[in-house]
């Protein structure tokens, strides 16, 4: 099956810093990348959707200029956490869709990546 | 806004057992439903995915139903393991816009040998 991975897969940043994530599409072309945030013993929370070369749309409540998207290619989209603070601490998951055709898509999720702001 | 509701959102059983986690979502306009494992401090692992015109679809031993008029998906798992141990989480893709997947609040499963 449809690879996706994520560096890092862990993190340690102190507050005021940025972090940036990546995650790649391995064996296919992504036109869609999500970027979802869990945090402890909750569930996964769309933060934003992106399509290669166009700007990412962001959901309700997330601070677009907090959390930059790039889809800069078919086969990776950064995620950057600018200014952390410890409230950012989370686990970040991306997700890649793939078209398989008339119409129909397959989703495919990265291993994740923790983010501890100390 | 969809909303996806599981219950329970713990269930501590003994090895053998078979058992059924709940998954109901409020707006029954979707694409299809998915059913993940997470386990702790992992990715998500993809279990089933049901079209919204399928009944129900089956691996294994795991069997997920949809009904959809009703806002309902079960996942039925069969004689449990201890390996089953894991977050089951139950994903609607709407049928409109970007298609995103919302995920449900999950269900922490324990098996016990």
């Amino acid at each position: 099956g449809a690879v996706v991975s994520q560096h890092p897969s862990w993190v340690i940043c102190k507050s005021g810093t940025s972090v940036k994530i990546e995650c790649r599409s391995l064996d296919f072309q992504a036109t869609t990348m999500f970027w979802y945030r869990q945090f402890p013993k909750q569930s996964l929370m769309l933060m934003a959707t992106s399509n290669e070369g166009s700007k990412a749309t962001y959901e309700q409540g997330v601070e677009k200029d907090k959390f930059l998207i790039n889809h800069a290619s078919l086969t990776l989209s950064t995620l950057t956490v600018t200014s952390a603070h410890p409230e950012d601490s989370s686990f970040y998951i991306c997700s890649a869709r793939s078209l398989r055709g008339r119409g129909d898509y397959e989703q495919y999720f990265g291993p994740g990546t923790r983010l501890t702001v100390t | 806004k969809q909303e996806v509701t599981q219950i329970p959102a713990a269930l501590s059983v003994p090895e053998g057992e078979n058992l059924v986690l709940n998954c109901s979502f409020t707006d029954s306009a979707i694409y299809n439903l998915q059913w993940f494992r997470q386990d702790p401090g992992k990715g998500l692992t993809s279990l089933l995915l049901i079209q919204s015109s399928q009944r129900e679809q089956t691996s294994g031993r795991l069997n997920a139903s949809l009904d959809k008029s009703s806002g309902r998906s079960t996942l039925y798992i069969a004689a449990s393991q201890p390996g089953d141990s894991a977050t089951y989480l139950c994903a609607v893709r709407s049928n409109t816009g970007f298609q995103k997947l919302v995920f449900g609040t999950g269900t922490r499963l324990l098996v016990s040998p």
